[in-house]
């Protein structure tokens, strides 16, 4: 079974702290992104890689930062955690293609609380 | 850049009757793919069904069909016979010829018994 893991559930921080969200997973996929979900506002794409050492800026890359040293591994990365950005965050991955499926699998989310 | 509007927010419908949920999607890449995901209450994004832009064919997977027209750029969703388990949030979702997925705010779909 395909598999993206996320490392953590749930997870509470102060505002200011560095926070590292981590995903893996077990599919040898080039692609990884990172989404955060907000009510009425969908998923929207933060960072994505194509490939190790990879990145590119999504929608709102803002306040994140990310690392792609091994190709399993996508770390997201906030630099100094803000209240704004409490949300639900969803990683995913796919494999590489120009144009046509598969389909991106994601993990189960983390739902960072900042407080 | 790409865009997707999914413009009704949230959407009832009877138990056993079709429902269509309404998609739009703006690129400039000549080749995408668009995708439909499922989220249920318990969270996990669930993949429905691809359609790619060559394709000539509406996409069909069990009860969920696409209803493509690429002239309009419209993906609509379309589930038959609805069950209760179809109460869910609905993403239409592009992947251009980048890799870049990018998805619309969602529909929220609740089924009536």
């Amino acid at each position: 079974d395909v598999k993206v893991t996320q490392s953590s559930r749930y997870l509470v921080k102060r505002t200011g702290e560095k926070v590292f969200l981590e995903c893996v997973q077990d599919m040898d996929h080039e692609n990884m992104f990172w989404y955060r979900q907000d009510p009425g506002l969908g998923l929207r794409l933060i960072y994505f890689s194509y490939d190790v050492k990879m990145k590119e800026k999504g929608d709102i890359p803002e306040g994140y930062s990310v690392s792609r040293e091994k190709k399993e591994r996508f770390s997201l990365i906030l630099e100094s955690a803000s209240t704004n950005q409490t949300s639900m965050y969803l990683c995913a991955s796919s494999l590489r293609s120009d144009l046509f499926p598969p389909e991106a699998f994601f993990g189960q989310g983390t739902r960072l609380t900042v407080v | 850049a790409q865009k997707i509007t999914q413009t009704q927010p949230g959407m009832f419908v009877q138990e056993k009757e079709a429902v269509t949920l309404d998609c739009t999607y703006d690129t400039s890449d000549p080749s995408y793919g668009l995708f439909w995901y499922k989220q249920p209450s318990s969270g996990e994004m669930i993949f429905l069904i691809y359609q790619g832009s060559y394709d000539q064919q509406n996409a069909t997977e069990g009860r969920y069909s696409l209803n493509f027209q690429k002239a309009r750029k419209s993906a609509n969703l379309v589930i038959s016979a609805s069950q209760l388990g179809d109460s869910a949030m609905y993403f239409c979702a592009v992947k251009t010829s980048y890799d870049k997925v990018i998805f619309g705010p969602g529909t929220s779909l609740s089924v009536i018994p």
